[in-house]
Protein backbone atom coordinates (compact mmCIF):
# COMPACT_ATOMS: atom_id res chain seq x y z
CA UNK A 1 0.00 0.00 0.00
CA UNK A 2 1.50 3.38 -0.95
CA UNK A 3 2.26 5.75 2.29
CA UNK A 4 3.33 9.06 1.94
CA UNK A 5 5.06 10.69 4.73
CA UNK A 6 5.37 14.57 5.84
CA UNK A 7 7.49 16.49 8.37
CA UNK A 8 7.17 18.55 9.82
CA UNK A 9 3.91 18.60 10.60
CA UNK A 10 3.93 22.43 11.20
CA UNK A 11 6.62 24.82 10.79
CA UNK A 12 7.01 28.15 11.85
CA UNK A 13 9.73 30.67 10.02
CA UNK A 14 10.70 34.16 10.48
CA UNK A 15 10.02 36.22 7.22
CA UNK A 16 13.12 35.25 4.77
CA UNK A 17 14.25 32.21 7.00
CA UNK A 18 14.83 29.74 4.62
CA UNK A 19 13.97 25.61 4.98
CA UNK A 20 12.79 22.75 3.55
CA UNK A 21 9.85 20.84 3.90
CA UNK A 22 10.37 16.47 3.07
CA UNK A 23 7.67 14.18 1.77
CA UNK A 24 8.84 10.72 1.75
CA UNK A 25 7.34 8.03 0.34
CA UNK A 26 6.51 4.45 -0.69
CA UNK A 27 5.30 3.47 -4.21
CA UNK A 28 5.58 0.05 -6.31
CA UNK A 29 6.17 2.57 -8.92
CA UNK A 30 5.96 6.44 -9.12
CA UNK A 31 3.72 7.43 -11.69
CA UNK A 32 4.22 11.26 -10.48
CA UNK A 33 4.59 13.11 -7.31
CA UNK A 34 2.77 16.59 -6.77
CA UNK A 35 3.13 19.27 -4.58
CA UNK A 36 -0.31 21.66 -3.67
CA UNK A 37 -0.99 24.36 -1.53
CA UNK A 38 -3.51 24.73 0.57
CA UNK A 39 -5.29 27.78 2.88
CA UNK A 40 -7.80 27.33 5.78
CA UNK A 41 -11.43 26.64 4.29
CA UNK A 42 -10.07 26.16 0.75
CA UNK A 43 -9.25 23.41 -2.03
CA UNK A 44 -5.64 22.41 -2.55
CA UNK A 45 -3.95 24.45 -5.27
CA UNK A 46 -1.78 22.70 -7.38
CA UNK A 47 1.79 23.73 -7.33
CA UNK A 48 4.55 21.41 -8.89
CA UNK A 49 4.98 17.46 -10.94
CA UNK A 50 7.90 15.75 -10.32
CA UNK A 51 8.10 12.71 -12.95
CA UNK A 52 11.94 11.09 -12.13
CA UNK A 53 14.76 11.23 -9.25
CA UNK A 54 16.97 14.13 -10.04
CA UNK A 55 14.26 16.58 -11.71
CA UNK A 56 13.90 20.04 -9.90
CA UNK A 57 11.05 22.43 -10.67
CA UNK A 58 11.18 26.33 -9.57
CA UNK A 59 8.05 28.73 -9.01
CA UNK A 60 8.94 32.04 -7.18
CA UNK A 61 10.04 31.84 -3.54
CA UNK A 62 9.33 27.78 -4.27
CA UNK A 63 11.92 24.90 -5.40
CA UNK A 64 10.65 21.14 -5.31
CA UNK A 65 13.00 18.67 -5.83
CA UNK A 66 12.46 14.41 -6.14
CA UNK A 67 14.66 11.77 -5.24
CA UNK A 68 13.74 7.96 -5.38
CA UNK A 69 12.81 7.92 -1.72
CA UNK A 70 11.68 11.48 -1.18
CA UNK A 71 11.06 14.88 -2.26
CA UNK A 72 11.54 18.15 -0.91
CA UNK A 73 10.06 21.80 -0.78
CA UNK A 74 12.16 24.66 -0.48
CA UNK A 75 11.24 28.09 0.48
CA UNK A 76 13.62 30.67 -0.14
CA UNK A 77 13.05 34.03 1.92
CA UNK A 78 9.46 33.23 2.65
CA UNK A 79 6.60 35.90 2.79
CA UNK A 80 3.74 35.61 4.78
CA UNK A 81 1.71 35.03 2.48
CA UNK A 82 3.41 32.18 1.90
CA UNK A 83 2.04 30.59 5.31
CA UNK A 84 -0.43 27.65 4.50
CA UNK A 85 -0.31 23.95 4.34
CA UNK A 86 2.04 22.06 1.88
CA UNK A 87 0.70 19.04 1.16
CA UNK A 88 2.77 15.91 -0.78
CA UNK A 89 0.55 13.41 -3.12
CA UNK A 90 2.07 10.78 -5.38
CA UNK A 91 0.30 8.76 -8.01
CA UNK A 92 1.29 5.21 -8.05
CA UNK A 93 1.43 3.05 -11.99
CA UNK A 94 1.13 -0.58 -9.99
CA UNK A 95 -2.09 -2.22 -10.53
CA UNK A 96 -5.40 -0.62 -10.91
CA UNK A 97 -4.61 2.44 -8.55
CA UNK A 98 -6.07 5.52 -9.94
CA UNK A 99 -5.78 8.16 -6.84
CA UNK A 100 -3.27 10.27 -5.76
CA UNK A 101 -2.45 9.10 -2.21
CA UNK A 102 -1.81 12.47 0.07
CA UNK A 103 -0.05 12.93 3.09
CA UNK A 104 -0.99 14.69 5.51
CA UNK A 105 0.80 18.41 5.21
CA UNK A 106 2.99 20.50 6.76
CA UNK A 107 1.48 23.48 8.12
CA UNK A 108 3.72 26.78 7.45
CA UNK A 109 3.34 30.17 9.35
CA UNK A 110 5.56 32.72 8.10
CA UNK A 111 6.04 35.67 10.77
CA UNK A 112 6.35 39.49 9.85
CA UNK B 1 -14.41 30.88 -13.93
CA UNK B 2 -13.48 27.69 -15.48
CA UNK B 3 -11.86 25.58 -12.74
CA UNK B 4 -13.59 22.75 -10.37
CA UNK B 5 -16.89 24.11 -9.12
CA UNK B 6 -18.61 22.82 -6.01
CA UNK B 7 -21.93 22.79 -5.02
CA UNK B 8 -22.82 23.98 -1.79
CA UNK B 9 -20.07 25.38 -0.27
CA UNK B 10 -21.25 24.50 3.60
CA UNK B 11 -24.32 22.20 4.26
CA UNK B 12 -25.25 21.77 7.65
CA UNK B 13 -27.54 19.21 8.16
CA UNK B 14 -29.19 17.04 11.15
CA UNK B 15 -28.02 13.66 12.24
CA UNK B 16 -30.07 10.67 10.33
CA UNK B 17 -30.54 13.42 6.99
CA UNK B 18 -29.65 12.76 3.83
CA UNK B 19 -27.38 15.26 1.75
CA UNK B 20 -26.16 15.62 -2.29
CA UNK B 21 -23.34 17.56 -3.22
CA UNK B 22 -22.28 18.91 -6.74
CA UNK B 23 -19.25 18.74 -8.69
CA UNK B 24 -18.87 20.56 -12.16
CA UNK B 25 -15.43 19.70 -13.55
CA UNK B 26 -12.96 21.65 -15.77
CA UNK B 27 -15.32 20.96 -19.06
CA UNK B 28 -12.36 18.85 -21.40
CA UNK B 29 -11.49 16.66 -18.23
CA UNK B 30 -12.92 13.03 -18.63
CA UNK B 31 -11.41 11.74 -14.82
CA UNK B 32 -12.90 12.78 -11.66
CA UNK B 33 -12.40 12.11 -8.23
CA UNK B 34 -13.94 12.58 -5.04
CA UNK B 35 -12.01 13.23 -1.89
CA UNK B 36 -12.92 13.81 1.87
CA UNK B 37 -10.53 15.58 4.35
CA UNK B 38 -10.46 15.99 7.91
CA UNK B 39 -9.15 18.67 9.95
CA UNK B 40 -5.38 17.76 10.58
CA UNK B 41 -4.99 15.26 7.81
CA UNK B 42 -4.60 15.11 3.75
CA UNK B 43 -7.56 14.65 1.59
CA UNK B 44 -8.57 10.61 1.43
CA UNK B 45 -9.85 8.91 -1.86
CA UNK B 46 -13.61 8.28 -1.91
CA UNK B 47 -13.91 7.07 -5.34
CA UNK B 48 -13.09 7.77 -9.09
CA UNK B 49 -14.75 8.12 -12.44
CA UNK B 50 -13.45 8.43 -16.16
CA UNK B 51 -16.14 9.60 -18.21
CA UNK B 52 -19.58 8.02 -16.62
CA UNK B 53 -18.07 5.07 -15.53
CA UNK B 54 -16.97 4.66 -11.76
CA UNK B 55 -14.05 2.85 -11.60
CA UNK B 56 -12.54 2.77 -8.41
CA UNK B 57 -14.36 2.96 -4.84
CA UNK B 58 -12.44 3.24 -1.50
CA UNK B 59 -12.87 0.02 0.66
CA UNK B 60 -13.33 3.27 3.13
CA UNK B 61 -16.63 4.36 1.47
CA UNK B 62 -19.78 2.90 3.37
CA UNK B 63 -23.22 1.60 1.53
CA UNK B 64 -24.43 4.89 2.84
CA UNK B 65 -22.34 7.05 0.09
CA UNK B 66 -23.42 6.83 -3.26
CA UNK B 67 -21.78 8.87 -6.18
CA UNK B 68 -22.98 9.27 -10.11
CA UNK B 69 -21.88 11.19 -12.99
CA UNK B 70 -24.35 10.66 -15.44
CA UNK B 71 -23.45 11.91 -18.76
CA UNK B 72 -19.85 11.82 -18.32
CA UNK B 73 -19.71 15.57 -17.07
CA UNK B 74 -20.86 16.93 -13.60
CA UNK B 75 -21.02 14.48 -10.54
CA UNK B 76 -23.14 14.09 -7.25
CA UNK B 77 -21.85 12.76 -4.24
CA UNK B 78 -25.05 11.80 -1.78
CA UNK B 79 -24.66 10.55 1.81
CA UNK B 80 -27.63 8.69 3.36
CA UNK B 81 -28.63 8.62 7.10
CA UNK B 82 -25.64 10.87 7.76
CA UNK B 83 -23.88 10.24 11.02
CA UNK B 84 -22.10 12.83 12.95
CA UNK B 85 -18.68 11.19 12.10
CA UNK B 86 -19.81 12.21 8.16
CA UNK B 87 -18.65 15.38 9.46
CA UNK B 88 -15.48 16.97 6.68
CA UNK B 89 -14.59 18.76 3.92
CA UNK B 90 -15.78 17.08 0.74
CA UNK B 91 -13.15 17.70 -2.17
CA UNK B 92 -13.74 17.20 -6.00
CA UNK B 93 -11.02 17.31 -8.67
CA UNK B 94 -10.58 16.30 -12.03
CA UNK B 95 -7.93 16.30 -14.57
CA UNK B 96 -7.25 15.27 -18.24
CA UNK B 97 -4.80 11.92 -19.26
CA UNK B 98 -1.54 12.17 -17.71
CA UNK B 99 -1.50 15.84 -16.12
CA UNK B 100 -1.96 17.08 -13.00
CA UNK B 101 -5.96 17.35 -10.86
CA UNK B 102 -7.17 20.47 -10.15
CA UNK B 103 -9.38 20.97 -7.19
CA UNK B 104 -12.67 22.62 -6.46
CA UNK B 105 -13.33 25.11 -3.21
CA UNK B 106 -14.99 22.04 -1.57
CA UNK B 107 -18.32 20.99 0.27
CA UNK B 108 -17.88 21.11 3.95
CA UNK B 109 -20.41 19.24 5.88
CA UNK B 110 -21.71 19.62 9.72
CA UNK B 111 -23.67 16.84 10.96
CA UNK B 112 -25.24 18.00 14.10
Amino acid sequence: EDQVTQSPEALRLQEGESSSLNCSYTVSGLRGLFWYRQDPGKGPEFLFTLYSAGEEKEKERLKATLTKKESFLHITAPKPEDSATYLCAVWDSSGSARQLTFGSGTQLTVLP
Amino acid sequence: DTGVSQDPRHKITKRGQNVTFRCDPISEHNRLYWYRQTLGQGPEFLTYFQNEAQLEKSRLLSDRFSAERPKGSFSTLEIQRTEQGDSAMYLCASRAANTEAFFGQGTRLTVV
